[in-house]
């Protein structure tokens, strides 16, 4: 079946650091990935997402490039700030899995000043 | 502004009892889903529906039971046979084109007195 795999956190940093949170995936079919963020007490955001092959999703410094060959849609900014701090999760659907969404466990962010 | 509402934010439950989470969109979505969070950990799919008066059970849903009457409405009862109730929910909606993302609700804490 569909699975996502996120690297363990916490992650801290400090601020302004270079961030990366592995994510690699295993999914039958053509899946679309997404990065979620969560803040504490609140529901999920959708950060960015890529539908195909080599898309590259970005917003608010976020990237992450969808690579087929690698099975991985790793989520990086070039310079972190305590506002980051959160939970991202890394999640992919597929209409071979009916459109739902399969979640990775979620990395902790912490960023101090 | 459109969006998902979930009410109410913090919920109590005595033993025995069922309680009725409440889940309204206005975007006009034909799917949406129900997921319980517990700390530390990813989330999981109780119930989704993909039309009206019709829905699946998720990974989850034993003690869980759902309705979807109405295409803005998707409530989500935990009944006295859910024997660990404390969780975070979250309800999410998404669009019934391919490839596109589900937006989420801010959340329920459900606690037991």
């Amino acid at each position: 079946g569909n699975s996502v795999t996120q690297m363990e956190g916490p992650v801290t940093l400090s601020e302004e650091a270079f961030l990366t949170i592995n994510c690699t995936y295993t999914a039958t079919g053509y899946p679309s990935l997404f990065w979620y963020v969560q803040y504490p007490g609140e529901g999920l955001q959708l950060l960015l997402k890529a539908t195909k092959a080599d898309d590259k999703g970005s917003n608010k410094g976020f990237e992450a490039t969808y690579r087929k060959e690698t099975t991985s849609f790793h989520l990086e900014k070039g310079s972190v700030q305590v506002s980051d701090s959160a939970v991202y999760f890394c999640a992919l659907s597929s209409m071979e899995y009916g459109n739902k969404l399969v979640f990775g466990a979620g990395t902790i962010l912490r960023v101090k000043s | 502004d459109g969006g998902i509402t979930q009410s109410p934010k913090y919920l109590f439950r005595k033993e025995g009892q069922n309680v009725t989470l409440s889940c309204e969109q206005n975007l006009n979505h034909d799917a949406m889903y129900w997921y319980r969070q517990d700390p530390g950990q990813g989330l999981r799919l109780i119930y989704y529906s993909q039309i009206v008066n019709d829905f699946q059970k998720g990974d989850i849903a034993e003690g869980y039971s759902v309705s979807r009457e109405k295409k803005e409405s998707f409530p989500l009862t935990v009944t006295s046979a859910q024997k660990n109730p404390t969780a975070f929910y979250l309800c999410a909606s998404r669009s019934g084109v391919s490839n596109q993302p589900q937006h989420f609700g801010d959340g329920t804490r459900l606690s037991i007195l």
